[in-house]
């Protein structure tokens, strides 16, 4: 089965910062990678599909980018209110498995 | 506006079988574009994903759950449910339920709230 790597594991960071999540898969899957957002306890919400197209209603300063093996999630300027843990998701088959998680918090 | 809900035990002896059901409502789950999964967050850990049924009843689960897992669809009710046996301490997790985007875009897009299950006696 494909293995989905996301780093760091922790972050911390100050507001207005561009902050950057990787996730590797041990083999290509395309562009077939979400990223999802769980704020404490919430319901996660998905942030990005097909690895680079923004979910309707997300705000413009999620993006993310990559194919084949190595995904970026990008937040170009942090906002307090996206302290929360990422996921990446892969989905070009099953089993649809998810990244360990990315612990987001402000500085 | 698509609409998820969980139900089921809060609390199971560990050795026994886990039953919930997610209901689904403003929207049909016979729709032939969507996929229906499971998902589930222990405490302190990250989201494991489950598995998946269509409305057809055709199914995909995780590997390492395989064994113990079963997930069904009853189109009548508008429903699909997850059974997990042979439980222990760690399958206490926060479950959910959730749509994908489409038949090929598998992402989840609609979420249930989740509903927590312990296991222990």
């Amino acid at each position: 089965d494909i293995q989905m790597t996301q780093s760091p594991s922790s972050l911390s960071a100050s507001v207005g910062d561009r902050v950057t999540i990787t996730c590797r898969a041990s083999q290509g899957i395309s562009n077939y990678l979400a990223w999802y957002q769980q704020k404490p306890g919430r319901v996660p919400k998905l942030l990005i599909y097909a690895a680079s197209t923004l979910q309707s209603g997300v705000p413009s300063r999620f993006s993310g980018s990559g194919s084949g093996t190595d995904f970026t999630l990008t937040i170009s300027s942090l906002q307090p209110e996206d302290v929360a843990s990422y996921y990446c998701q892969k989905y070009n088959s099953a089993p649809h498995t998810f990244g360990q998680g990315t612990r987001l918090e402000i500085k | 506006q698509l609409q998820l809900q969980e139900s089921g035990p809060g609390l199971v002896q560990p050795s026994e079988t886990l039953s919930l059901t997610c209901t689904v409502s403003g929207g049909s789950i016979s729709d032939t574009t969507y996929y229906w999964d499971w998902i589930r967050r222990p405490p302190g850990k990250g989201l494991e994903w489950i598995g998946s049924i269509y409305y057809s009843g055709n199914t995909h689960y995780s590997p390492s759950l395989k064994s113990r897992v079963t997930i069904s669809v009853d189109t009548s009710k508008n429903q699909f449910s997850l059974k997990l046996n042979s439980l222990t301490a760690s399958d206490t997790a926060v479950y959910y339920c959730a749509r994908t985007r489409s038949f090929y875009e598998r992402a989840l897009d609609y979420w249930g709230q989740g509903t927590l299950v312990t296991v222990s006696s």
